[in-house]
């Protein structure tokens, strides 16, 4: 059974670019969290969604920042406009569907830096 | 609301010797807790997790941890360091079965020869 894949597991892209992270999440996982990590400072959470649904978004930044999970296809999580300070490692994790085991199962991430 | 806290950045120990790194929790119900360690640019790797069965917890790597309600801990321990721990640990909580986690800042171990 693949783990959780991200990719790029490295981007790099200029202020004002456009920045796309993919996330697939652990076959028969619907439930996707995305958390962001800044240097220094510990894994925050950002947005999670389930199939075509974004369930809790209460950690995304207001702006520029979007996510998205379709019915066929891998989680996106966009950010439009970069800037320095969204140099960042981004993860994704899942869980599976029931009511079992809630621990989440982390890919090995995506590293942003802007120039 | 849910926060963790890990007192400290870095802890240092020499090989063999006991690992105990902290962690201390707040939550206005039952919470599941989990210890994750991650190596340089890597993701995340689940080392044990507290799910209200036993409140000791054994994990990899032969590390475990206590749950301790009184104390609101979680306190992570290995008896005999590896110079393969060396990482970086987080702690973090959840309160219901889909819901996010909310992480420590995480405490960075070094194992000195």
């Amino acid at each position: 059974n693949a783990g959780v894949m991200q990719n790029p597991r490295h981007l790099v892209r200029r202020r004002g670019q456009e920045a796309r992270l993919r996330c697939s999440p652990m076959k028969g996982h619907s439930h996707v969290y995305w958390y962001r990590q800044l240097p220094e400072e510990g894994l925050k959470f950002m947005v999670y969604l389930q199939k075509e649904n974004i369930i809790d978004e209460s950690g995304m930044p207001k702006e520029r920042f979007s996510a998205e999970f379709p019915k066929e296809g891998p989680s996106i999580l966009r950010i439009q406009q970069v800037v320095r300070g969204d140099s960042a490692a981004y993860f994704c994790a899942s869980s599976p569907r029931s009511q079992g085991p809630p621990e989440q199962y982390f890919g090995p991430g995506t590293r942003l830096t802007v120039t | 609301a849910q926060s963790v806290t890990q007192l400290g950045s870095h802890v240092s120990v020499s090989e063999g010797a006991l690992v105990l790194l902290r962690c201390n929790y707040s939550s206005s119900v039952p919470p599941y807790l989990f210890w994750y360690v991650q190596y340089p640019n890597q993701g995340l790797q689940l080392l044990l997790k507290y799910t209200s069965a036993a409140t000791l917890v054994k994990g990899i790597n032969g590390f475990e941890a206590e749950f301790k309600k009184s104390e609101t801990s979680f306190h992570l321990t290995k008896p005999s360091a590896h110079m393969s721990d060396a990482a970086e640990y987080f702690c973090a909580v959840r309160t219901g079965a889909n819901s996010k986690l909310t992480f420590g800042k995480g405490i960075t171990l070094s194992v000195r020869p």
